[in-house]
C-alpha cells in the first residue's frame, strides 16, 4: 500500500481558500487518491476522488500531477464549519481503506 | 435509507467482560467495514466482510477479537475478556462491490468502548 504524508494540522482563516497537499512517491498503476473528512466524535466521510488531473464536485476540488506522486486538496472559500481532520488515503479500490494521521485544519474567524 | 446505524453510541464496560456491538449497514451494500480509532489517530482497520463472507482480518486484530456478519446484512464485532487497551471508537462502514471510480464507503457515527 502507498503510503502518504501530509501536514499534521494546518489553520486559516474563514473566506480563504484552503489547500492540503498530500504526498504518495510509491502509488501504484491501480490506485486511486480519496479524501475524507472527519468532524469530531463522527465517522468520517468521502468527500472526492480521483486517478489523474483535476477532479471538481460540489464541495472541493482534487489536484493530481502527471507523475501522480502527490495531489492537492482544495477548499474554497472555507467556513467555521470545514474545522475537521482530513484524511489523504491511496489504493486499489478493490482494497479496505488504509487511513493515516490525517491533516487536522482548524478555521478561524 | 438513514445510512450506517451502529449500536450503542456509547459503553463502558470493566476490564475482562464481554461485549458486542451492531452495524447495520446500508441496505444492498455488499461490503461491511470495522475500524478502531483512537484519541489523535485515523482509524485503523479491523476486518471486512462482502456480503457474509469476511475476507481479510487485519494481523493486529487480537483473538479476543471476533465478528460476523450472518446472512449479509447487519454485523458484529464481540470483544472478549476487554482491556484498557481496547479503550476506543469503534467505527463501521460499508460499500458497494468497488469498481473503481467514487467507490464510497459510508461510514456510522461509531461506538465509543471505555473499559474501566
Amino acid at each position: 500500500l502507498a503510503k502518504t504524508t501530509q501536514p499534521i494540522s494546518m489553520d486559516s482563516y474563514e473566506g480563504q481558500e484552503v489547500n492540503i497537499t498530500c504526498s504518495h512517491n510509491n502509488i501504484a498503476t491501480n490506485d486511486y487518491i480519496t479524501w475524507y473528512q472527519q468532524f469530531p466524535s463522527q465517522g468520517p466521510r468521502f468527500i472526492i476522488q480521483g486517478y489523474k488531473t483535476k477532479v471538481t464536485n460540489e464541495v472541493a476540488s482534487l489536484f493530481i500531477p502527471a507523475d501522480r506522486k502527490s495531489s492537492t486538496l482544495s477548499l474554497p472559500r472555507v467556513s467555521l464549519s470545514d474545522t475537521a481532520v482530513y484524511y489523504c488515503l491511496v489504493g486499489d479500490p478493490l482494497t479496505p481503506l488504509v487511513f493515516g494521521k490525517g491533516t487536522r485544519l482548524s478555521v478561524i474567524a | 435509507d438513514t445510512g450506517v446505524s451502529q449500536d450503542p453510541r456509547h459503553k463502558i464496560t470493566k476490564r475482562g467482560q464481554n461485549v458486542t456491538f451492531r452495524c447495520d449497514p446500508i441496505s444492498e451494500h455488499n461490503r461491511l467495514y470495522w475500524y478502531r480509532q483512537t484519541l489523535g489517530q485515523g482509524p485503523e482497520f479491523l476486518t471486512y466482510f462482502q456480503n457474509e463472507a469476511q475476507l481479510e482480518k487485519s494481523r493486529l486484530l487480537s483473538d479476543r477479537f471476533s465478528a460476523e456478519r450472518p446472512k449479509g446484512s447487519f454485523s458484529t464485532l464481540e470483544i472478549q475478556r476487554t482491556e484498557q487497551g481496547d479503550s476506543a471508537m469503534y467505527l463501521c462502514a460499508s460499500s458497494t462491490l468497488p469498481t473503481g471510480i467514487n467507490t464510497e464507503a459510508f461510514f456510522g457515527q461509531g461506538t465509543r468502548l471505555t473499559v474501566v
